[in-house]
């Protein structure tokens, strides 16, 4: 086990609605990043925060929004869900100034099934 | 595309048998890394080496990396029932704030 959780572990949504996913990095951690990973693909960087700001974000469409809170903690939200967006979303969190060049642990995922 | 991309896509062994998968990448980079995924469950960090680094070790694995050829290896050695996963490569480029690019990774079966 890593010490980052993620919640919820399944969800299922419709095309159109919004989602929510939660984020808790390992202790002393301060950066996190979140991944998708379409089945039989390896994960996609969506973004990264540092420290409550967003410090880097891969190719995806400005419905997918982010937010670190004080702890450190993380949220990542989906608007106007599409089918493609069925995929395991990961968390990762790691140390260090800004988490570069650093080993990243990752939660569990949550499987996000758009319906 | 900066993402590493791994080969072969699919091994299958027996067990005690040494796996090896290979791992090419396109820009220079400062370390790259390896990690593990058992069925499509969070990935498990492996092992890092650095850019400066040639061989690295681990328990039953070992890494190479070429830089001048773009092209990283994993050995796992004495392989188990218990090895069977997805293994990605993750070669991290400077000045991407240290994301991770994964490619579609190698999936290993251990056959007892």
């Amino acid at each position: 086990e890593t010490g980052v959780t993620q919640s919820p572990t399944h969800l299922i949504k419709t095309r159109g609605q919004q989602v929510t996913l939660r984020c808790s990095s390992q202790s002393g951690h301060n950066t996190v990043s979140w991944y998708q990973q379409a089945l039989g693909q390896g994960p996609q960087f969506i973004f990264q925060y540092y420290r409550e700001e967003e410090n880097g974000r891969g190719n995806f469409p400005p419905r997918f929004s982010g937010l670190q809170f004080p702890n450190y903690s993380s949220e990542l939200n989906v608007n106007a869900l599409e089918l493609d967006d069925s995929a395991l979303y990961l968390c990762a969190s790691s140390p260090g100034l800004r988490g570069q060049y650093n080993e990243q642990f990752f939660g569990p995922g949550t499987r996000l099934t758009v319906l | 595309s900066q993402q590493g991309e791994e080969d072969p896509q699919a091994l299958s062994i027996q067990e005690g048998e040494n796996a090896t998968m290979n791992c090419s990448y396109k820009t220079s980079i400062n370390n790259l890394q390896w990690y593990r995924q058992n069925s499509g469950r969070g990935l498990v960090h492996l092992i890092l080496i650095r850019s400066n680094e040639r061989e690295k070790h681990s328990g039953r694995l070992r890494v190479t990396l070429d830089t001048s050829k773009k092209s990283s290896s994993l050995l796992i050695t004495a392989s188990r029932a218990a090895d069977t996963a997805s293994y990605f490569c993750a070669p991290t480029p400077y000045n991407q704030g240290g994301k991770l690019i994964f490619g579609q990774g190698t999936e290993l079966s251990v056959k007892p």
